[in-house]
């Protein structure tokens, strides 16, 4: 069993819609939870982390966390084309040893039309 | 710009060769975490190194290997390269050993034929 899943898109919304990404995840230990947004032929970029059950916006993206129900989203207001892009969900589990590794999803692919 | 950096952006390599791929944290950051990326798929865990020691490693065999130095940059090592090898290799640092923040550099792409 995949130890972090999303919706596997791809997702298409119209400029200025809403775009909601989902992920759950198994390890009920995680604490952390991040969002990240990877354009094509770069690398993942950090675009919000949260920590508590409940919500957490930064301009125009708010992420919602239940740890209960094992569920982490992304919502994305007023969706602009430049928002297309492979959007990661990553949680943070003990590795072996000390160390704290992330753990990802295989992204959901946003496209945003014009 | 996360301040952390990857050498070589591209590397061609044959099946059996060796390949080291470097990274530098940011600044303050001491612990670098490496990943690996195939087509379509979320990054990986290789391993992470925590003040010149290894302190963690995902599922991959020995011929991975890695060192981090006094200054926190990293190598990635990886001998015997087979075709599956063909990824994106990823470096992430952040500061101290539950480092829960990690930032990307810009990868380097590997191509193994």
């Amino acid at each position: 069993q995949k130890e972090v899943e999303q919706n596997s898109g791809p997702l298409s919304v119209p400029e200025g819609a809403i775009a909601s990404l989902n992920c759950t995840y198994s390890d009920r230990v995680s604490q952390s939870f991040f969002w990240y947004r990877q354009y094509s032929g770069k690398s993942p970029e950090l675009i919000m982390s949260i920590y508590s059950n409940g919500d957490k916006e930064d301009g125009r993206f708010t992420a919602q966390l239940n740890k209960a129900s094992q569920y982490v989203s992304l919502l994305i207001r007023d969706s602009q084309p430049s928002d297309s892009a492979t959007y990661l969900c990553a949680v943070n589990v003990i590795s072996s040893g000390s160390a704290r590794q992330l753990t990802f999803g295989s992204g959901t692919q946003l496209t945003v039309l014009p | 710009e996360t301040g952390v950096t990857q050498s070589p952006t591209h590397l061609i390599k044959t099946r059996g060769q060796q390949v080291t791929l470097r990274c530098s944290s940011q600044s303050g950051h001491n612990t670098v975490s490496w990943y690996q990326q195939a087509l379509g798929q979320g990054p990986q865990f290789i391993f992470q190194y925590y003040r010149e020691e290894e302190n963690g490693r995902g599922n991959f065999p020995p011929r991975f290997s890695g060192l981090q130095f006094p200054n926190y940059s990293s190598e990635l090592n990886v001998n015997a390269l087979e075709l599956d090898d063909s990824a994106l290799y990823l470096c992430a640092s952040s500061q101290g050993s539950s480092g829960e923040t990690q930032y990307f550099g810009p990868g380097t792409r590997l191509l193994v034929l």
